[in-house]
């Protein structure tokens, strides 16, 4: 597609549940990332998939957090049982390669609201 | 450790020009970007600095001194679309570190 695509733009939902948040990065894009900001704050990053494999799970902020990407394109962030601390926006960005020079193209993110 | 401090907020006027400065301490250093962030909406890449010195676009010119760990972004001719936030991220082998973003106002 022409610009990076994320689903759903907003989410509401009760503490406790699952929620899955999807990324569709710039077509033939090799290099995905996974933001988080917080009200006020600036982006933490979570997770880097080259391909489809993640060389950099650093940031994600505790077992409850996971990704996986399929057929080096689309991404998946899964949230397991949530909690409010987890309401934030969650930014996908992709770059051409996962070199250094490549600027990161944003999505325009999933507002995720715990309620 | 990694440390990346901007100013949170800045305010100008309407035709001014405004230098928005951002210093940095990070373990690694694959250069420096620069992006524009509207309230709600997704950043926007601006300008990258890998070597020393001043890359102008249009408008916009960012500067990086390595050895000071210091960059900043110059806005000319200030137009009232230009309020936004500013983010400045060191990239460091392909994961970008941000800081908490400069929010400027413009002002006719």
């Amino acid at each position: 597609g022409a610009g990076v695509s994320q689903s759903p733009s907003n989410k509401v939902t009760e503490k406790g549940k699952d929620v899955e948040l999807r990324c569709d990065p710039i077509s033939g894009h090799t290099a995905l990332y996974w933001y988080r900001q917080s009200l006020g704050q600036g982006l933490e990053f979570l997770i880097y998939f080259q391909g489809n494999s993640a060389p950099d799970k650093s940031g994600l902020p505790s077992d409850r957090f996971s990704a996986e990407r399929t057929g080096g394109s689309v991404s998946t962030l899964t949230i397991q049982r949530t909690q409010q601390e987890d309401s934030a926006v969650y930014l996908c960005a992709s770059s051409a390669a996962g070199t250094a020079n490549q600027p990161q193209h944003f999505g325009d993110g999933t507002r995720l609201s715990i309620l | 450790g990694q440390n990346i401090d901007q100013p949170t907020e800045m305010t100008a006027t309407e035709g001014a020009i405004v230098q928005i400065n951002c210093t940095y301490q990070t373990s690694g250093f694959n250069g420096l970007f620069w992006y524009q962030q509207h309230a709600g909406e997704a950043p926007t890449f601006l300008s990258y600095n890998v070597l020393d010195g001043l890359e102008e676009k249009g408008r916009f010119s960012s500067f990086l001194s390595r050895s000071k760990g210091y960059s900043y972004l110059l806005l000319k001719e200030l137009q009232m679309k230009d309020s936004a936030s500013y983010l400045c991220a060191v990239n460091r082998t392909d994961k970008l570190i941000f800081g908490t973003g400069t929010r400027l106002q413009v002002f006719p």
